[in-house]
């Protein structure tokens, strides 16, 4: 059964960073591309970051671009966002999810499955 | 950028009826669209992809159609568990986009 369980939201002050860790079970993570899809409070679904199966391409929002890193350890089956020089509209629940593509070398671009998502805030 | 719209913004339905949510492309997708449905303190849901074809283990009473830019999900027989907030999503081109989310609300 396929897990995604994210950490290291919280309340964080502008111009901070944090990080932020999904834990991967369930199925070969080291093998699928994963994500980064957030959620502001009243607003709709914003992709933010891709990684590929072997860690070697990643590709950011022009959102989070220069401030936000997408990262993996396969060894861990994680995957992380570092995330710096935080803005009051990074404010969010960030959710990772899962590449519905049958392997690495075939991603799909689209997600058949999601953590339950980490509340970041960004507030003085 | 392609810009996902989806109507109406809340769609009151009565359980039994169907429902029909759209969603608008500003831009071709090649048909690379994907439906999820979110409900509150959950994860979203994948419904369908490729405009038309059921995630596993998703009941038959959920179907999409469409092609080019216009898209639509249709929900038969509405059940309680069907409330919620429903996405469109493209993923032909970088940045992939939602659309803005449409609410099913039961009547």
């Amino acid at each position: 059964q396929v897990q995604l369980v994210e950490s290291g939201g919280g309340v964080v002050q502008p111009e901070r960073s944090l990080r932020l860790s999904c834990a991967a079970s369930g199925f070969t993570f080291s093998s699928h591309a994963m994500y980064w899809v957030r959620q502001a409070p009243g607003k709709g679904l914003e992709w933010v970051a891709v990684i590929s199966y072997d860690g070697r391409n990643k590709f950011h929002a022009d959102s989070v671009k220069g401030r936000f890193t997408i990262s993996r350890d396969n060894s861990e089956n994680t995957l992380y966002l570092q995330m710096n020089s935080l803005r009051p509209d990074d404010t969010a629940i960030y959710y990772c999810a899962k590449d519905s593509g049958p392997d690495g070398m075939n991603p799909s671009y689209y997600f058949d499955y999601w953590g339950q998502g980490t509340l970041v805030t960004v507030s003085s | 950028e392609i810009v996902m719209t989806q109507s109406p913004v809340t769609l009151s339905v009565s359980p039994g009826e169907r429902a029909t949510l759209s969603c608008r492309a500003s831009q071709t997708t090649n048909n690379n669209l994907a439906w999820y449905q979110h409900k509150p303190g959950q994860s979203p849901r994948l419904l369908i992809f490729g405009v038309s074809t059921r995630a596993a283990g998703i009941p038959a009473r959920f179907s999409g159609s469409g092609s080019a830019t216009e898209f639509t999900l249709t929900i038969n027989s509405l059940q309680s568990e069907d409330f919620g907030l429903y996405y469109c999503q493209q993923y032909y081109k970088w940045p992939l986009t939602f659309g803005q989310g449409t609410r099913l609300e039961i009547k």
